[in-house]
């Protein structure tokens, strides 16, 4: 079955500890994004790389950091530096160039203990 | 930016019932969708609707891109409905093929 996979489901982080949320897509898509939901809001874009090896900033980056080393893989650092890391993440891919076409992976609850 | 703002923030509902939910934008657009999250927060595009109508089941969607408003309809709702319905576009700058703005979603809750 063709899909995003995120990992793990539940991730809990200590003041001053810098965590990686994982996500892999086997769609063959080119395109990856990484948003960030708080309660009651919407989507805002982290990250997104439309090709391996390149990546752009979104509207809230500070704090994050991601790389591109495979198509199939784009993962997300928490780093120290996000005072509020608290938050659901949520992966997506998409054919290169074309947003509408993007499908989401299933999320990862970030808590600070 | 554009500014993406979704109404109403609240909707409850009993089985049966229809419902119109409503985005309005700032801005001149490409791209709008209406995406469906459901309560245990996987997010599922319904309608890829820039400008004019489209329909799938009981699920229709209605874009006046003239006058910068989008409208969702829900008719005969069922318990599977509840969860929230965001509005999401992409504006005509350069770039804006790569991005979404979201608004913050309508709360939809059927009862049975």
């Amino acid at each position: 079955d063709g899909g995003i996979t995120q990992s793990p489901k539940y991730l809990f982080r200590k003041e001053g500890q810098n965590v990686t949320l994982s996500c892999e897509q086997n769609l063959n898509h080119d395109a990856m994004y990484w948003y960030r939901q708080d309660p009651g809001q919407g989507l805002r874009l982290i990250y997104y790389s439309q090709i391996v090896n390149d990546f752009q900033k979104g509207d809230i980056a500070e704090g994050y950091s991601v790389s591109r080393e495979k198509k199939e893989s784009f993962p997300l650092t928490v780093t120290s530096a996000q005072k509020n890391p608290t938050a659901f993440y949520l992966c997506a891919s998409s054919d290169r160039g074309r947003v509408e076409t993007q499908y989401f992976g299933p999320g990862t609850r970030l808590l600070v203990l | 930016g554009i500014q993406v703002e979704q109404s109403p923030p609240d909707l409850i509902l009993q089985e049966g019932a229809n419902s119109t939910l409503r985005c309005n934008f700032s801005d001149s657009v490409n791209n709008l969708q209406w995406f469906h999250q459901n309560p245990w927060g996987q997010l599922i595009n319904l309608f890829y609707i820039p400008s004019g109508t489209k329909q799938n089941g009981r699920l229709s969607a209605t874009t006046v891109a003239t006058e910068r408003y989008s409208l969702l309809y829900i008719s005969s709702s069922q318990t599977t409905d509840s969860g929230v319905y965001f509005c999401a576009v992409g504006g005509n700058s350069g770039g804006s093929n790569y991005k979404l703005t979201f608004g913050k979603g309508t709360l939809l809750t059927v009862n049975p």
